[in-house]
């Protein structure tokens, strides 16, 4: 089947540093590429949805200029936590739609961020 | 607003008991539908759909059925195993940009 990875899968930073996640589709290309964040016994929430070639689409509530996203190849997308805070300690969780396969997602193994 | 509800967890059974993982969902429209299992360590896998009411999903012994006058897609197994342990998430089709929407989760051990 369809194989997502990410790295890191788990990174310890200091408050104000910047953190660069990367979600990979092994063997495929996606064309859609989505971004969750998921807390302590929580759903996972929808961060941003990114498209190949053009802006990510963030959800309300969602800096962007805090939660970079760019998706520069078909396998590719990077979401960088910008100044990161303690606050932004969580749980960040890719998915990879295969092209022309709306709603067939792949999730990737998720990345646990804590910034102390 | 739209949203997903599971029954929290954890949820600890014995080995060939019985399973039922309540879900339910806001939404207007009919939705597709979805289980998803999240195995230690691993990502989120497809464990069933359905995509129109009265759809029956069924995978790995796993069934849910799309009931739309209850908004409910409840997941079942008639027999659980210990590899059935896993985190299980009910999700249904979000915005037009084909994000899902989540439950909370429910953690289930079998024991042996």
């Amino acid at each position: 089947g369809a194989v997502v990875s990410q790295h890191p899968s788990r990174v310890i930073c200091k408050s104000g540093t910047s953190v660069k996640i990367e979600c990979r589709s092994l063997d495929f290309q996606a064309t859609t590429m989505f971004w969750y964040r998921q807390f302590p016994k929580q759903s996972l929430m929808l961060m941003a949805t990114s498209n190949e070639g053009s802006k990510a689409t963030y959800e309300q509530g969602v800096e962007k200029d805090k939660f970079l996203i760019n998706h520069a190849s078909l396998t590719l997308s990077t979401l960088t936590v910008t100044s990161a805070h303690p606050e932004d300690s969580s749980f960040y969780i890719c998915s990879a739609s295969l092209q022309g396969a709306m709603n067939e997602q792949f999730f990737g193994p998720g990345t646990r961020l804590t910034v102390l | 607003g739209d949203s997903v509800t599971q029954m929290e967890g954890p949820v600890t059974l014995s080995e060939e008991a019985f399973l039922t993982i309540n879900c339910t969902y806001t939404a207007t429209g009919y939705p597709s539908l979805f289980w998803y299992v999240q195995y230690p360590g691993e990502g989120l896998q497809l464990l069933l759909k359905a995509t129109k009411a009265d759809d029956k999903g069924s995978n790995k012994g796993f069934e849910a059925t799309y009931r739309k006058e209850t908004t409910s897609f409840h997941l079942e197994k008639g027999s659980v195993q210990v590899s059935d342990s896993a985190v299980y998430f009910c999700a249904r089709e979000g915005g037009s940009q084909g994000n899902l929407i989540f439950g909370k989760g429910t953690k289930l051990s079998v024991k042996p």
